[in-house]
């Protein structure tokens, strides 16, 4: 069955770096996601990506953070300068319509030191 | 403001028992809404869609209800197993100029005891 993968599983990196998250999304699907859940906490939206732009974004997702779609199969979240804060469990999904299920991958966890 | 709640408290059932975990919403007039399974660690798994205009779905031993007017789902595990102990988290789509935004609940912890 196909999956959503993510990479690395864990990120360890110091305040003020730079990360970059990947994800490959199921092959045919055409909306892409991430989110991020800090410990303990709910799973939070942070953006949608459709058509090779933004197409909707919370209030979370700042100047901060970026995402692109490289090529035809990796989709990336770039989060600049790293705060503590940011240390998070960050998923990618997809889903092959807008109003079709979203498949989430494994995660990547993020630490920030 | 919009509300996702879900039971706060970790339910805990014996095994072979029917668990029932709740999702109230509040402004919201959500397209559908989405039932997922988190494990420690683990993204979250799909379970069970159920849109606006059904009453009721269900997939082998899960089942969920939809009211729009008393916005509340109600999702049931029918002879529960321990390999059902998992936290299970409700999604709504805030579905704004055509694209999806899910919003979860903050789950309800789910113990099966053998």
């Amino acid at each position: 069955e196909p999956e959503v993968t993510q990479t690395p599983s864990h990120q360890v990196t110091q305040m003020g770096q730079e990360v970059i998250l990947r994800c490959v999304p199921i092959s045919n699907h055409l909306y892409f996601y991430w989110y991020r859940q800090i410990l303990g906490q709910k799973v939070e939206f942070l953006v949608s990506f459709y058509n090779n732009e933004i197409s909707e974004k919370s209030e979370i997702f700042d100047d901060q953070f970026s995402v692109e779609r490289p090529d035809g199969s990796n989709f990336t979240l770039k989060i600049r300068s790293t705060k503590l804060e940011d240390s998070a469990m960050y998923f990618c999904a997809s889903s092959l319509g807008y109003t079709d299920t979203q498949y989430f991958g494994p995660g990547t966890r993020l630490t920030v030191l | 403001s919009q509300k996702i709640e879900q039971n706060s408290e970790a339910l805990n059932i014996q095994e072979g028992k029917t668990a029932t975990l709740t999702c109230n919403y509040t402004n919201y007039s959500p397209a559908y809404l989405q039932w997922y399974r988190q494990d420690p660690g683990r993204g979250p798994v799909f379970l069970l869609l159920i849109r606006e205009n059904e009453k009721e779905k269900r997939k082998e031993r899960l089942k969920v209800t939809f009211d729009t007017t008393l916005k509340q789902s109600l999702f049931h595990i029918t002879a529960s197993q321990p390999a059902d102990s998992a936290t299970y988290l409700c999604a709504l789509d805030l579905n704004s100029g055509g694209y999806q935004k899910v919003t979860f609940g903050t789950g309800t912890k789910l113990q099966v005891i053998p």
